[in-house]
């Protein structure tokens, strides 16, 4: 079936430090590929998304390619800040918007 | 942005009694909502679809007469835990579909958290 697999956390930082999570999808078709992220006692925001091959999804100094080629879709960021601390998860959706979802990275960030 | 609330927060209960989890879109009508079951440091699993006006459509493996959901409304769904037993704790969190304009997105409720005694 479809899945998401992403990188196990959880991940500490300094303030500054470049931040990379790892994500791979199997998927039966060309499913849309998302991240969310779960700020501490929030709700899940969606962070960015790309909906086919070789889009670049970019959002709040993010940013995430959808690779087709290597079926996945890594999260980045160059310089993380005490406020990005939070679960980021990777997800996909096919064309009936079910989400499927990876089982979330635990990111702190230290000032 | 959108918001979506969850009713209640936190829930604790005896085992074999049910417990109502409402959803509500604050500032749009969704005429589809998701239902999702969180364990403890473990991926959201998709529990059943929400039509406004049409029965549920439920995932493989859950029980849709355990976990009844209705939603009667463009802005409210509810699901009901039934028969409760300590196995159903978890964390139950809920989307909302929103189709307005050119973006369709999904807002997410803050979860309710569920303990059966």
């Amino acid at each position: 079936g479809d899945s998401v697999t992403q990188m196990e956390g959880p991940v500490t930082l300094s303030e500054e430090a470049f931040l990379t999570i790892n994500c791979t999808y199997t998927a039966t078709g060309y499913p849309s590929l998302f991240w969310y992220v779960q700020y501490p006692g929030e709700g899940l925001q969606l962070l960015l998304k790309a909906t086919k091959a070789d889009d670049k999804g970019s959002n709040k100094g993010f940013e995430a390619t959808y690779r087709k080629e290597t079926t996945s879709f890594h999260l980045e960021k160059g310089s993380v800040q005490v406020s990005d601390s939070a679960v980021y998860f990777c997800a996909l959706s096919l064309n009936d918007y079910k989400l499927s979802f990876g089982a979330g990275t635990t990111v702190t960030v230290r000032a | 942005g959108a918001v979506v609330s969850q009713h209640p927060s936190r829930v604790i209960c005896k085992s074999g009694t049910s417990v109502k989890i409402e959803c509500r879109s604050l500032d749009f009508q969704a005429t589809t909502m998701f239902w999702y079951r969180q364990f403890p440091k473990q991926s959201l699993m998709l529990m059943a679809t929400s039509n406004e006006g049409s029965k549920a459509t439920y995932e493989q493996g859950v029980e849709k007469d355990k976990f009844l959901i209705n939603h009667a409304s463009l802005t409210l769904s509810t699901l009901t835990v039934t028969s409760a037993h300590p196995e159903d704790s978890s964390f139950y969190i809920c989307s909302a579909r929103d189709l307005k304009g050119s973006t369709d997105t999904q807002y997410f409720g803050p979860g309710t958290r569920l303990t059966v005694l």
